[in-house]
């Protein structure tokens, strides 16, 4: 089963704009993880949030965490035909649930 | 390298036989994990081991699917009897014991059942 859900599903957008993608859970969280998926590869790890963390930031990207909501956001800033992807929320307890994903494309 | 290996990286089987996916994770790492995924899905969990002990199954699980970790170290997933249902990507994963942090994906052994 999977525990998130990614909003959008699909994205598409031009070299240089931003990406925005949303993820809401179910339960009580410990972390919730992003990773990204090239098509027909392997998960990549993005990102790690603490439940006590409200933002964290890596290079280009910027993760939210609002536990009262139940909700995360992943933005890619400056994006570029590299980026294009599959983006997953994954939140843990011992193991990783993963959402279902938004599959994004960037355009030259 | 020293990342995570699966093998074979793709199998086409008919329906009814059997196939069995290895996965040599990263050396040092404690936890090993399976997923299984669709087209257009996300990973879905079907197993994890703490050391050589299977600590959790999905109970999406079927008895036809087993995996093992006879010394702590690669894992097998076979399956029996294979139905076209079970035609997916099989992922691998490992992380250190302070789970689960971050996990280190393999490249997936896609399985087709004809």
């Amino acid at each position: 089963s999977q525990q998130g859900e990614e909003d959008p599903q699909a994205l598409s957008i031009q070299e240089g704009e931003n990406a925005t993608m949303n993820c809401s859970y179910k339960t009580s969280i410990n972390n919730l993880q992003w990773y990204r998926q090239n098509s027909g590869r392997g998960l990549v790890h993005l990102i790690l949030i603490r439940s006590n963390e409200r933002e964290k930031h890596s290079g280009r990207l910027r993760v939210t965490l609002d536990t009262s909501k139940k909700s995360s956001s992943l933005l890619i800033t400056a994006s570029r035909a590299a980026d294009t992807a599959s983006y997953f929320c994954a939140t843990d307890a011992d193991k990783l649930i993963f959402g279902t994903g938004t599959r994004l494309q960037v355009f030259p | 390298d020293t990342g995570v290996s699966q093998n074979p990286r793709h199998k086409i089987t008919k329906r009814g036989q059997n196939v069995t996916f290895r996965c040599d994770p990263i050396s040092e790492h404690n936890r090993l994990y399976w997923y299984r995924q669709t087209l257009g899905q996300g990973p879905e969990f079907l197993t994890y081991f703490q050391n050589e002990a299977q600590l959790e199954k999905s109970r999406l699980l079927s008895d036809r699917f087993s995996a093992e970790r006879p010394k702590g170290s690669f894992s097998t997933l076979e399956i029996q009897r294979t139905e076209q249902g079970d035609s997916a990507m099989y992922l691998c994963a490992s992380s250190h014991y302070s789970g689960p942090g971050e996990l280190f994906f393999g490249e997936g052994s896609r399985l087709t059942v004809l």
